[in-house]
């Protein structure tokens, strides 16, 4: 196991409603990374955390928004849901100064009706 | 073009067999490559980094050719405990986001 935890595991919500999911990373690990992973897809990259700023963000709108917090846990917040937020919501963790080996937690499963 | 493509799969093999995956990336200022292997409806765990000189771990090896912007995984001896969804990724380096490929399912049967 990599001591990454994600909360809640499934999570069922509808359009337009707002939603939070929360990480927290592995011990020693200084930097928390989202992805969202479509079915039948490779996760995509949402943004990542360091030193509790944003230190590098993909191509989501800016209704996806997160937190680090100073124990290097991670909240990523989503508003206004559309159906295709239906994905599975991966944090991962690591330690920046190191080669960049990321540790997934089991996911957070995202259902938009 | 996708930043990373792989084999599009699936791969059924029998037990035993040898198995290689290929991908390509098409960032050439890339510094960190790894493999990612997914079960179903389960988080990606990696499986090993890429080096340019090659590297392996028991049945599993890796290659990076910098210059033609290809990595491959080959697996030998396939199990049954191996049919998963694999997954090039690539990154700028320490810091950086990491991009996946789309995986490759491969299903191995007794």
């Amino acid at each position: 196991e990599t001591g990454v935890t994600q909360s809640p595991t499934h999570l069922i919500k509808t359009r337009g409603q707002q939603v939070t999911l929360r990480c927290s990373s592995q011990s020693g690990h200084n930097t928390v990374s989202w992805y969202q992973q479509a079915l039948g897809q490779g996760p995509q990259f949402i943004f990542q955390y360091y030193r509790e700023e944003e230190n590098g963000r993909g191509n989501f709108p800016p209704r996806f928004s997160g937190l680090q917090f100073p124990n290097y846990s991670s909240e990523l917040n989503v508003n206004a849901l559309e159906l295709d937020d239906s994905a599975l919501y991966l944090c991962a963790s690591s330690f920046i100064q190191l080669n960049n080996e990321q540790f997934f937690g089991p996911g957070t499963r995202l259902t938009v009706l | 073009r996708k930043e990373v493509e792989q084999d599009p799969g699936p791969f059924n093999v029998p037990e035993g067999a040898t198995v290689a995956f290929n991908c390509t990336y098409s960032n050439s200022a890339s510094q960190s490559f790894f493999w990612y292997r997914q079960d179903c409806r389960k988080e990606p765990k990696l499986l090993m980094s890429v080096y340019s000189s090659g590297n392996e771990d028991g049945r599993f090896t890796a290659q990076l050719n910098r210059a033609s912007q290809y990595i491959s995984l080959l697996i030998r001896d396939s199990k049954l405990s191996d049919s998963a969804t694999y997954l090039c990724v690539v990154s700028w380096g320490p810091g950086y986001a990491l991009n996946f490929g789309k995986g490759t399912s491969l299903l191995v049967t007794p």
